[in-house]
């Protein structure tokens, strides 16, 4: 059964500090990771998807990494902003014959300080 | 392209009753994935479609039933609601086949059970 855990739960920065978000997860027999943000009482905007042959995938601000072997992912957000203030999920696609799902993390909180 | 869309956005009903919810997949999409959010918690698969077919089921029981379209629009059925029932219900849709490639979410459908 696949776990995926994403540490810190919660994260205050001051406004223009870069920063790190991390995900592990248990199976590395994965298709894809994805990132996502969600904001308060909202649906989940996809952020990034990687690959399980891509190491990394990059848009703009973001850079995530992918580890497959160890488990873990990283997403790196640059010059912080308080528009990125929000809840970040990081989600598996694991293999399964006939059980294809995401499995999430419960997410990390993020609060960018002006 | 028009993207994922849900209805309806909020809902309240009473333990005992029936529900159901619908999604709308983004265009050119032939897969539709639902989720249940309880508050503070990362999205719980609940099952697949493709191309009108179930594709894989979470942990939930059978009173969560679904239904795919010709149109790959899709309905999320819940009987007999119970009070933990309450949450957050997302569908995310998918140009891959079996849901592999990257989800695409809906703004959700958030259900009280009174």
């Amino acid at each position: 059964k696949q776990e995926v855990t994403q540490i810190p739960a919660a994260l205050s920065v001051p406004e223009g500090e870069n920063l790190v978000l991390n995900c592990s997860f248990t199976d590395s027999a994965i298709y894809n990771l994805q990132w996502f943000r969600q904001d308060p009482g909202k649906g989940l905007t996809s952020l990034l998807l990687i690959q399980s042959s891509q190491r990394e995938q990059t848009s703009g601000r973001l850079n995530a990494s992918l580890d497959k072997s160890s488990g873990r992912s990283t997403l790196y957000i640059a010059a912080s902003q308080p528009g990125d203030s929000a809840t970040y999920l990081c989600a598996v696609a694991s293999r399964g014959f006939g059980n294809e799902k995401l499995t999430f993390g419960t997410g990390t909180r993020l609060t960018i300080i002006p | 392209e028009t993207g994922v869309t849900q209805s309806p956005t909020h809902l309240i009903k009473t333990r005992g009753q029936q529900v159901t919810l619908r999604c709308s997949s983004q265009s050119g999409h032939n897969t539709v994935s639902w989720y249940q959010q309880a508050l503070g918690q990362g999205p719980q698969f609940i099952f697949q479609y493709y191309r009108e077919e179930e594709n894989g089921r979470g942990n939930f029981p059978p009173r969560f039933s679904g239904l795919q379209f010709p149109n790959y629009s899709s309905e999320l059925n819940v009987n007999a609601l119970e009070l933990d029932d309450s949450a957050l219900y997302l569908c995310a849709s998918s140009r891959e086949a079996g849901g592999l490639g990257e989800q695409y979410f809906g703004p959700g459908t958030r259900l009280t059970v009174t």
